[in-house]
């Protein structure tokens, strides 16, 4: 399998554009998630789905921020407008459930600078 | 989800041994100890994870105390790409599929 595939890889836009950020999860996963890591925050979890219906989104900052899954196979997250304090690496990932437990694969990020 | 304190910063000398500390003192009794490790401009990479015994994999071993509070993940011979952040995370696999990460240990790895 490929694993957890993003895109863009690396994205630099101006304050109050639109960004979306894309995610194709591991085949069979059931469990997708979107983590936002920063120096000062550490890795946050903004959001994630199970069966591509949203669980906790808890930690999505504002309403500038959404997220859908409209099929098990693809994810978005969306910042619109954004701003300068958006910039960071947001990681997709994903996973199976078991009942002992689900080990869960990340992306390699999408580096995001809002300028 | 319950805590667990790591220490911020670790150093250890290449091909020698790294003992990685982890506590948990408000461990529940089905929270699953997993250990993650996140390589510079990488995302983070499952290392381990253990119940109550202590576990072992090619990557590292995993010493689990008998009271379960705290916890260590070993590494036998540190290699330079074993340089990273290392996440000690508590996961109660009943309860939802999330990882919650604290601060981790940066470890340094001297050649």
């Amino acid at each position: 399998d490929a694993g957890v595939i993003q895109s863009p890889r690396h994205e630099v836009t101006e304050m109050g554009q639109e960004v979306t950020l894309r995610c194709k999860p591991i085949s069979g996963h059931d469990y997708l998630f979107w983590y936002r890591q920063t120096m000062m925050r550490g890795l946050e979890l903004l959001i994630y789905f199970n069966n591509n219906v949203p669980i906790d989104d808890s930690g999505m900052p504002e309403d500038r921020f959404s997220a859908k899954m409209p099929n098990a196979s693809f994810s978005t997250l969306k910042i619109q407008p954004s701003e300068p304090r958006d910039s960071a690496v947001y990681f997709c990932a994903s996973s199976l459930w078991t009942a002992r437990g689900n080990t869960i694969y990340f992306g390699e990020g999408s580096w995001l600078t809002v300028v | 989800d319950a805590k667990t304190t790591q220490p911020n910063s670790m150093e250890s000398n290449e091909e020698e041994p790294v003992h990685l500390p982890c506590n948990h003192s408000t461990i529940s009794g089905t929270d699953y100890i997993h250990w993650y490790r996140q390589l510079p401009s990488q995302g983070p990479e499952y290392v381990i994870h253990g119940l109550t015994s202590n576990v072992n994999n090619r990557m590292a071993s995993l010493a689990i105390a008998e009271d379960r509070k705290s916890s260590t993940l070993i590494l036998h011979r540190a290699t330079l790409r074993d340089a990273a952040v290392y996440y000690c995370i508590l996961r109660d696999p009943s309860n939802t599929g999330k990882l919650i990460f604290g601060q981790g240990t940066t470890l340094q790895v001297k050649p």
